[in-house]
């Protein structure tokens, strides 16, 4: 079975900084998806990033960032230059397939703060 | 563009009692998900919605909870009777078939006394 392990349960971070936040995974699949969700303290989950494992570049969305170690089911992502707006829990999850029977399993999740 | 909706935002009631939410999804996607977040985990699936059928509901207590999504568009989760480990919030999402981007509502958070 799949699973996503975030070991971290909390982390912080000065404004202004960068932080990594890590994932792994475990999986006999080649082919699947992982992302990066944020749910700030209002609770509405959003998709940061994704990566798509055929692919050995790694993802970027403006700040966002991760690195993919395929060999290594390692899946971290780095936030470049935080803001206080970055302050929340951040979900690692994977998918097998893009096909719609296919669920995101999701990990416990770390809880970003960023200090001013 | 409207998101997913959710009503009630927090719900308390004691344990044996019964409890309903409602989603309203984002309009045009077919594919809809309830999930289960407990506190300090991730979320869940419960179940999984394709128009108004069901696509995946393995891990949904099937002795207390159920779903519907009649018309294919709004869809309720019921829990009858709760126990106190329901306590939890309760997320909707929806997708366009085939694509991967969820969107998710707020949250119910639920309360069992």
């Amino acid at each position: 079975a799949q699973t996503v392990t975030q070991s971290q349960p909390e982390m912080s971070v000065q404004e202004a900084e960068t932080v990594t936040l890590s994932c792994t995974y475990d999986t006999s699949e080649s082919d699947y998806y992982l992302f990066w969700y944020k749910q700030p303290p209002s609770r509405q989950m959003i998709l940061v990033i994704r990566q798509e494992a055929y692919k050995q570049q790694n993802a970027t969305e403006n700040r966002f960032s991760v690195n993919f170690q395929k060999a290594a089911k390692s899946f971290s992502l780095k936030i470049s230059d935080s803001q206080l707006g970055d302050a929340a829990m951040y979900f690692c999850a994977y998918r097998r397939s893009m096909n719609r029977d296919d669920k995101i399993i999701f990990g416990k999740g770390t809880r970003l703060h960023i200090l001013p | 563009e409207a998101g997913v909706a959710q009503s009630p935002r927090y719900k308390i009631i004691e344990k044996r009692q019964s409890v309903a939410f409602w989603c309203n999804p984002i309009s045009g996607h077919a594919t809809l998900y309830w999930y289960q977040q407990i506190l300090g985990q991730g979320p869940k699936l419960l179940i999984q919605f394709q128009n108004n059928g069901v696509v995946d509901d393995s891990q949904l207590p099937k002795d207390r909870f159920s779903a519907e999504r009649l018309k294919g568009v709004d869809s309720t989760l019921k829990i009858q009777p709760a126990k106190l480990e329901d306590s939890a919030v309760y997320l909707c999402a929806s997708t366009l078939t085939r694509t991967d981007t969820q969107y998710f509502g707020p949250g119910t958070r639920l309360t069992v006394l």
